[in-house]
C-alpha cells in the first residue's frame, strides 16, 4: 500500500539551529511531494511542492527541501530556526497512478523551537 | 480573495444528533475536497468534486455521511447520528484546476466534538 512516513512525530530545536524534518513515501514511480505547514487553529498552508525539474525545492520562510529518489525521500530543511517556525508540518503525496488530486498526508511533526 | 472559509469552526453536540458543515472555496476553483483530521494524524481524505459532480468517496465516509456541492459553488458535509468516533477537524480545501501539481488551499477547518 502508497504510505507517507514521517520520522519523528515531536523534533525540539533551539532557535538558529538547523531543522530537519524527514518523510519517505513508499512507491517506486516518483510522486509529486508536499510540505504543508499548520499553526494552532489554523488551515494547513503549502510551504513548497516539488513535481518535476530540480530536486531541491525552496519555499516559503527560508524552508527548503530536497527529492531523492534513490531514498524515496523528501526531507524539509531549514538552515536556522526561528521561533515563528514552531507549528506542526505535513508531508503529503500525490502517488502516480492514482487519482491525480488526492493527497495522502503523514501523521506529522511537531516542531518546537527552544528560545 | 478570501480563501476558504469554513463555518462553523467549532461544533459541540451530543451523540444521536445531526450537524452540517459548510465550505465556501475559492471562487475560480471548480475543485473542491473534504478532508478529516484526527488527533495525532494527518488529513484523511474523504470526498471530491469537480463542480457539482461527487466523483469519490473514501471508505471513511460511512452512510451517516453525505456530502453536497449545489451549482458548483459550496459545499455541505453533514452527519448523522453522530457518534463519539466522528470527534475530528474536518477539512475543507479547493484548487483550480490546471496543468501540474493541482495545489489544494485549505480552509481552517472545522471542529466537532461529539460528548
Amino acid at each position: 500500500a502508497q504510505s507517507v512516513t514521517q520520522l519523528g512525530s515531536h523534533v525540539s530545536v533551539s532557535e538558529g539551529a538547523l531543522v530537519l524534518l524527514r518523510c519517505n513515501y513508499s512507491s517506486s514511480v516518483p510522486p509529486y511531494l508536499f510540505w504543508y505547514v499548520q499553526y494552532p487553529n489554523q488551515g494547513l498552508q503549502l510551504l513548497l511542492k516539488y513535481t518535476t525539474g530540480a530536486t531541491l525545492v525552496k519555499g516559503i520562510n527560508g524552508f527548503e527541501a530536497e527529492f531523492k529518489k534513490s531514498e524515496t525521500s523528501f526531507h524539509l530543511t531549514k538552515p536556522s530556526a526561528h521561533m515563528s517556525d514552531a507549528a506542526e508540518y505535513f508531508c503529503a503525496v500525490r502517488f502516480s497512478g492514482g487519482s491525480n488530486y488526492k493527497l495522502t498526508f503523514g501523521k506529522g511533526t511537531l516542531l518546537t523551537v527552544n528560545p | 480573495d478570501t480563501g476558504v472559509s469554513q463555518d462553523p469552526r467549532h461544533k459541540i453536540t451530543k451523540r444521536g444528533q445531526n450537524v452540517t458543515f459548510r465550505c465556501d472555496p475559492i471562487s475560480e476553483h471548480n475543485r473542491l475536497y473534504w478532508y478529516r483530521q484526527t488527533l495525532g494524524q494527518g488529513p484523511e481524505f474523504l470526498t471530491y468534486f469537480q463542480n457539482e459532480a461527487q466523483l469519490e468517496k473514501s471508505r471513511l465516509l460511512s452512510d451517516r455521511f453525505s456530502a453536497e456541492r449545489p451549482k458548483g459553488s459550496f459545499s455541505t458535509l453533514e452527519i448523522q447520528r453522530t457518534e463519539q468516533g466522528d470527534s475530528a477537524m474536518y477539512l475543507c480545501a479547493s484548487s483550480s484546476q490546471e496543468a501540474g501539481a493541482n495545489v489544494l488551499t485549505f480552509g481552517a477547518g472545522s471542529r466537532l466534538t461529539v460528548l
